[in-house]
Parts: structure tokens; sequence; C-alpha cells
């Protein structure tokens, strides 16, 4: 079976500091990677995804993320980030296939809390 | 384009009851999926709609249910509301599988 973890479950840094949300995956198969962000009392919004094509993505607000198929991994970084930042990430795997439609496996959400 | 929209976003029910939950995906998409979010289980994939048929289902129990609409907007159901059902009630919509999903703000449901 799938499943996706997210390493650490509260990342505090401070303001312009670069920081890290990691994400490890299990799939035998193909998968498509997402990372979303929740603010609080809101839905999830997408922050970045890979589908195919180049391994390092990126968002339009800063984040990027690499797909590394030999470490099952798709880590999140962010080379400076703002008070704005602070939210819940949570990183998602959907399994490639016809029996897995419509469905993602998502990790336990990492809290990233951005200090001044 | 308009976003997914979820109706209504706060609900209180007393055990026993039922309840139903609507969500409007963008325009053009004809997928729906239904998640639940909990502080213990975190999110957990429920169903997934498409052109008014269920494709795929979650490991939930029977009191849960959905169905789509010709338009592709979708309504979820749970009977028989237990107190382990307060949640905040997440629907995604998308253009099929290999695209990604974009998240109504959710309906925040408190069992009492």
């Amino acid at each position: 079976a799938q499943s996706v973890t997210q390493l650490d479950s509260q990342v505090p840094v401070f303001e312009e500091a670069p920081v890290e949300l990691r994400c490890n995956y299990s799939s035998s198969v193909s998968v498509y990677l997402f990372w979303y962000v929740q603010y609080p009392n809101q839905g999830l919004q997408l922050l970045l995804k890979y589908l195919s094509g180049s391994t390092l993505v990126e968002s339009i607000n800063g984040f990027e993320a690499e797909f590394n198929k030999s470490q099952t991994s798709f880590h999140l970084r962010k080379p400076s980030v703002h008070i704005s930042d602070t939210a819940e990430y949570f990183c998602a795997v959907s399994v490639v296939g016809s029996g897995n439609t419509g469905k993602l496996i998502f990790g336990q959400g990492t809290t990233l809390q951005v200090k001044p | 384009k308009a976003g997914v929209t979820q109706t209504p976003r706060y609900l209180i029910k007393t055990r026993g009851q039922q309840v139903t939950l609507s969500c409007s995906p963008i325009s053009g998409h004809r997928s729906v999926s239904w998640y639940q979010q909990t502080p213990g289980q975190g999110l957990q994939f429920l169903f997934e709609y498409f052109s008014e048929t269920q494709r795929n289902k979650g490991n939930f129990p029977g009191r849960f249910s959905g169905r789509q609409f010709s338009n592709s907007r979708s309504e979820m159901n749970v009977s028989t509301l237990e107190l382990g059902d307060s949640a905040l009630y997440l629907c995604a919509s998308s253009a099929g599988q290999g695209w990604e999903q974009y998240f109504g703000p959710g309906t925040r449901l408190t069992v009492t």
C-alpha cells in the first residue's frame, strides 16, 4: 500500500531564513506528487505539483520541490521565508492507474511557524 | 473561473441525525473527490465521482454516501451521525486523473 511520511510535524524558523519540509513516499508504481498549504479555517491550496518532466518544480511564491525517484522523496524548500508563510503544509501522492482515480494520499502535515 | 464552493460552511448536528453537504466544482471539472480531515486521522479520502458515477471509494462505513448530478455538482450524506464524525469535510474537483485537485473551503461539521 502507498503511504506518505512527512518527517517533521513542526518546523519553527526565523523570518528570512531558509526552510526545508521533508516528504517521503512509499509506492511500487508511478505517482504524481503535490504540496498543498492550509491556512487556519480554510481549505487546501495547491502549492506545486510534479506530474512528469523536470524533477525540479517551482511555485509562484518562491517555493520549490525536487522529485527524487531513487530516494522516493519530494522535499519542499524556500530560500527565505516570510511571516505570511506560517501555515500547515501537506505532501500528497496520487497513484497512477485506473483503480486509483480521484484519490490523494496525504502525509500528516507539517506546521511551519515563522518567527519575527 | 470561480473556485470550488461548499455549502454550508458550518453545521451543528445531534447524534443519530443525518446531514447532507454540497459541493460545486470548478466549471468544466467532471471529477469530484471528498475528504474528511480530523486532528487524529488527518486527511482521509472518502470517495470520488466522475460523470455521475462513483469510481473510487475509501475505507469508510456505509453511513457515508454521495452522489453527483449531471452538472457535476456533488452531495455527500452521512446518516446516523456519531460523535466521531465531527470533522472538516473537504471536496475537491479536477479535470481528471493526471490533473491536480482544487479544494473548496470545507464544511465544518460538529456532532453533539
